[in-house]
């Protein structure tokens, strides 16, 4: 099976800094990798997804980075703004699957 | 904002009744899904569906049941309700194929079993 876990529960930052929240899954056979954003009570929201056959990605303020190698992938947020205060998780699909495997989620606090 | 909602809400029901939610869409997404989360777990994957009429169990299928008799509507039964079954139920659809397999998720329902 899968199994994808981030490196810490909680994350503080200051308003303007970079944020990096990491993530690592155990399938080498994952193939595609996603971001969620999930404010409080709300549900989850895709920010970014990446495929094996690429190391970077980046969107708006936002870049992912994939490590094959040591099955690790982390999600940057450049100039963290109060607004991007949220879980933050990672899934992993195993090529062939539609069905992904979630993290647990890291809680990205942003202070003014 | 994708085009998912989900009914009700909010609920409150006493151990042993029958729930059912209700998940929405208007995107003519071929697959759908019922996911649970709790402190703790993360998101877990309770039903999917890959189709009208083609439903298959997740990892923490026991005590639901689902049903998809249009492409729009995916239904989450809890056939007599539990304690344990006190979550927050999230719907997903994606589109599949070339359209892409990431989750798009409805705003979900909380429910408390008493």
């Amino acid at each position: 099976g899968e199994s994808v876990g981030l490196h810490l529960p909680t994350l503080s930052v200051q308003e303007g800094d970079n944020s990096i929240i990491n993530c690592a899954y155990s399938n080498s056979a994952s193939d595609y990798f996603i971001w969620y954003k999930q404010e409080s009570g709300k549900g989850p929201q895709f920010i970014i997804d990446i495929r094996s056959n690429m190391d970077k990605r980046q969107g708006q303020r936002v870049t992912v980075l994939l490590n094959k190698t040591v099955k690790h992938l982390s999600l940057q947020i450049a100039a963290t703004q109060p607004g991007d205060s949220a879980v933050y998780f990672c899934a992993a699909r195993r090529g062939g699957s539609y069905i992904p495997t979630f993290g647990r989620g890291t809680s990205l606090i942003v202070h003014p | 904002d994708a085009g998912i909602t989900q009914s009700p809400r909010h609920k409150v029901t006493e151990t042993g009744t029958p729930v059912t939610l209700r998940c929405h869409q208007t995107e003519n997404h071929r697959y759908m899904y019922w996911y649970r989360q709790d402190p703790g777990h993360g998101l877990r994957l309770i039903h999917y569906s890959y189709g009208v009429k083609d439903t298959d169990k997740g990892e923490v299928s026991d005590g639901y049941s689902v049903s998809r008799s249009k492409t729009e509507d995916f239904l989450l039964t809890l056939e007599s309700a539990t304690s344990s079954q006190t979550s927050v139920y999230f719907c997903a659809i994606s589109e599949g194929g070339s359209g892409g397999y990431e989750q798009y998720f409805g705003p979900g329902t909380r429910l408390t079993v008493t």
